[in-house]
C-alpha cells in the first residue's frame, strides 16, 4: 500500500466545473504539499500547508491532520488548468509522492 | 530571472553508456535534489544534497552517481549498472533541506536504447 492515495486518477469536467482531488496519507507528517505538472512535465507547487486551508485564486487546499485527508479544489474551472496534480507529503526529511490526478477541463 | 535549468530536455543513449545530466539553479538554494519519475508512479528520490560537497542516497540510489562540487550545481550520472534508465529524470532546489517549498526543473527525458 502506498503512503499516499490520490483520488481520481483521472477527472474530465466542463469549463466552469467545481473540481476536488482527494488525497490520503497514513504516515505521520509535518507538511503537506500540492503540485502542478504541465503536459511539457515541468512542475510547479501550487500550496505548502501543515494545517486548515490555503487559498490562492481560484485554487483551494484543505488539510485535516487528524483523518490525514487534504483536498484540493478549483473553483470556475478552466482548460488551462488541465494538468496531473500532485499530493507530496514530508515524513521525516524526505518527501512522498502521490501518483496524481490527471485533469482534463473541455470548453 | 532566477530558476532551475536541466538540460538536454530529451537524451538518447545506448545501453551500456554512462550519461551525465545537468541542473543548475540561481536561487542561491542550499538543498538539490534528484527525482526520477515513471508512468504510474509517483517521483522517486535517487540524491539529495543540503549543502556543497555532502550529498546522501535517495530510495534508488543504486546505478546513479552524484556531484555537488558547486552551490548552484548538481549533475547526476546515469551509470551502465542501473538496470532501467529509461525515465523522466528531475531536478529541484529548497532554500534549506528541511519543510521548504521545492522548485522543480522543467526534467530530462532519457531514452535508453
Amino acid at each position: 500500500k502506498n503512503e499516499v492515495e490520490q483520488s481520481p486518477q483521472n477527472l474530465t469536467a466542463q469549463e466552469g466545473e467545481f473540481i476536488t482531488i482527494n488525497c490520503s496519507y497514513s504516515v505521520g507528517i509535518s507538511a503537506l504539499h500540492w503540485l502542478q505538472q504541465h503536459p511539457g512535465g515541468g512542475i510547479v507547487s501550487l500550496f505548502m500547508l501543515s494545517s486548515g486551508k490555503k487559498k490562492h485564486g481560484r485554487l483551494i487546499a484543505t488539510i485535516n491532520i487528524q483523518e490525514k485527508h487534504s483536498s484540493l479544489h478549483i473553483t470556475a474551472s478552466h482548460p488551462r488548468d488541465s494538468a496531473v496534480y500532485i499530493c507530496a507529503v514530508r515524513w521525516a526529511d524526505k518527501l512522498i509522492f502521490g501518483t496524481g490526478t490527471r485533469l482534463q477541463v473541455f470548453p | 530571472d532566477g530558476g532551475i535549468t536541466q538540460s538536454p530536455k530529451y537524451l538518447f543513449r545506448k545501453e551500456g553508456q554512462n550519461v551525465t545530466l545537468s541542473c543548475e539553479q540561481n536561487l542561491n538554494h542550499d538543498a538539490m535534489y534528484w527525482y526520477r519519475q515513471d508512468p504510474g508512479q509517483g517521483l522517486r528520490l535517487i540524491y539529495y544534497s543540503q549543502i556543497v560537497n555532502d550529498f546522501q542516497k535517495g530510495d534508488i540510489a543504486e546505478g546513479y552517481s552524484v556531484s555537488r562540487e558547486k552551490k548552484e550545481s548538481f549533475p547526476l550520472t546515469v551509470t551502465s549498472a542501473q538496470k532501467n534508465p529509461t525515465a523522466f529524470y528531475l531536478c529541484a532546489s529548497s532554500i534549506t533541506g528541511n519543510t521548504d517549498t521545492q522548485y522543480f526543473g522543467p526534467g530530462t527525458r532519457l531514452t535508453v536504447l
